[in-house]
């Protein structure tokens, strides 16, 4: 099993630019989220999904969309990119999301840096 | 809402000195508990957790947590740290939302250099 993948592993953009965050597991996992990370914040939740074609917010939503069209896949989309959505960028997914089932696998994480 | 806090945000510790990580909940009944170690450049990784039952878990890595439900507090141990425990870790704190699906939040990290 890879686990979970994220590409790329670090990606620059400008301003304005539009961009997607691949993330894939192939776990069978029924449970995928997205966090950001930053210096003194920890991990904060953007999107998470509990299965294909159902997604919801989490705790920093503005400025980012997802979907969910298989089990195994779940990319992060910036719509136009700014400064402040520098960060590290971690995938996880879990069995499930509900119960005692949800340790979170995570991915390599993505480092992104927005000009 | 459930929050969590890591009260430390960098520890040194001597290789081969024990080692304690604090962390408080904040939750009106019992979560579910984590502890995760990062080490530079990776994801994260699951150190041990706590659903219900003896309040002692052992994880991976010599390391254990105590549950204690008086002081909300789920600290992280280990008897005799070794210059590989360098790391970040997370305490993390797990319930259930409106949906019945768990909602887990991250605390802020403690970052520990093992010294020789």
């Amino acid at each position: 099993n890879a686990g979970v993948t994220q590409t790329p592993k670090f990606q620059v953009l400008k301003t304005g630019q539009s961009m997607t965050l691949q993330c894939a597991q192939d776990m069978n996992h029924e449970y995928m989220s997205w966090y950001r990370q930053d210096p003194g914040m920890g991990l904060r939740l953007i999107h998470y999904s509990v299965g294909a074609g159902i997604t919801d917010q989490g705790e920093v939503p503005n400025g980012y969309n997802v979907s969910r069209s298989t089990t195994e896949d779940f990319p992060l989309r910036l719509l136009s990119a700014a400064p402040s959505q520098t960060s590290v960028y971690f995938c996880a997914s879990s069995y499930s999301a509900r119960g005692s089932y949800n340790e979170q696998f995570f991915g390599p994480g993505t480092r992104l840096t927005v000009l | 809402a459930q929050s969590v806090t890591q009260p430390d945000i960098h520890i040194t510790v001597s290789e081969g000195a024990s080692l304690e990580l604090r962390c408080n909940y904040s939750y009106g009944a019992t979560p579910y508990l984590f502890w995760y170690v990062q080490s530079p450049g990776q994801g994260l990784q699951l150190l041990l957790k706590y659903f219900s039952g003896d309040t002692l878990v052992q994880g991976i890595k010599g390391f254990e947590a105590e549950f204690k439900r008086s002081q909300s507090s789920f600290n992280l141990r280990k008897p005799s740290v070794h210059w590989s425990d360098a790391a970040e870790y997370f305490c993390a704190v797990g319930a259930p939302n409106s949906g019945g699906y768990q909602k887990v939040t991250f605390g802020t990290g403690t970052k520990l250099q093992v010294i020789p």
